[in-house]
């Protein structure tokens, strides 16, 4: 079983709408949780960092964190054509022999037509 | 501006020609890795270093070689590039280990 499971989409959802992307895992030990967007032939940027546990709100971005559903959300209000991107989620534990590795989800594919 | 670099950006190769990919941050941090992107496979960590002259193996390093100086570069280094590493490499690098990682904008390598 991988790790961290993210369902690749793609997604498409109309201008407005609400997304909701989500990545499941399995370490327990994961504590640092991010997601990142990537547009086609660029390199991933960091959209949200949260750590441990709870909710994080950045503009039209929100990001969930439910360890005990080893659960992660990440919701966009108001979607633009703009936010059409592949959209990775990655964790890393903070203490072990793999701190600091990050791993990722495989990344959903979302597109948002005007 | 802050920023990883990577050189170069894009890059045709032949099996079993030595090649190196630069990776230079300007922001001072501890921490960077390399990361192989494939189609299907999504992001898998090669090597990572936590400091100058300290690097450890990541997911997929069979292949590949790491050096870390300096602190600002981490150059990528196929003694003998085979087809299987043809590829998109990211380089990233962060603050501490957990702390957010930034990324480079890409190198394409096709080895032929």
């Amino acid at each position: 079983q991988k790790e961290v499971e993210q369902d690749p989409g793609p997604l498409s959802v109309p201008e407005g709408a609400i997304v909701s992307l989500n990545c499941t895992y399995s370490n327990s030990a994961f504590q640092y949780f991010m997601w990142y967007r990537q547009y086609s032939r660029k390199g991933p940027e960091l959209l949200m960092y949260t750590y441990s546990s709870g909710n994080k709100e950045d503009g039209r971005f929100t990001a969930q964190v439910d360890k005990s559903s080893k659960y992660i959300s990440l919701f966009i209000r108001d979607s633009q054509p703009s936010d059409s991107a592949t959209y990775l989620c990655a964790m890393s534990p903070d203490r072990g022999s793999t701190l600091g590795r990050l791993y990722f989800g495989r990344g959903t594919q979302l597109t948002v037509w005007p | 501006e802050a920023q990883v670099t990577q050189n170069p950006r894009y890059l045709i190769t032949v099996t079993g020609k030595k090649l190196t990919v630069t990776c230079s941050q300007n922001m001072n941090h501890e921490y960077m890795s390399w990361y192989r992107q494939d189609p299907g496979l999504g992001l898998r960590q090669i090597y990572y270093s936590m400091n100058v002259e300290v690097t450890d193996k990541g997911d997929v390093p069979e292949g590949y070689k790491v050096s870390r100086k300096e602190k600002r570069n981490f150059p990528l280094i196929l003694e003998s590039p085979s087809p299987n590493q043809t590829s998109l490499y990211f380089c990233a690098s962060s603050l501490a280990p957990g702390s957010p990682k930034y990324f480079g904008a890409g190198t394409r390598l096709s080895v032929l």
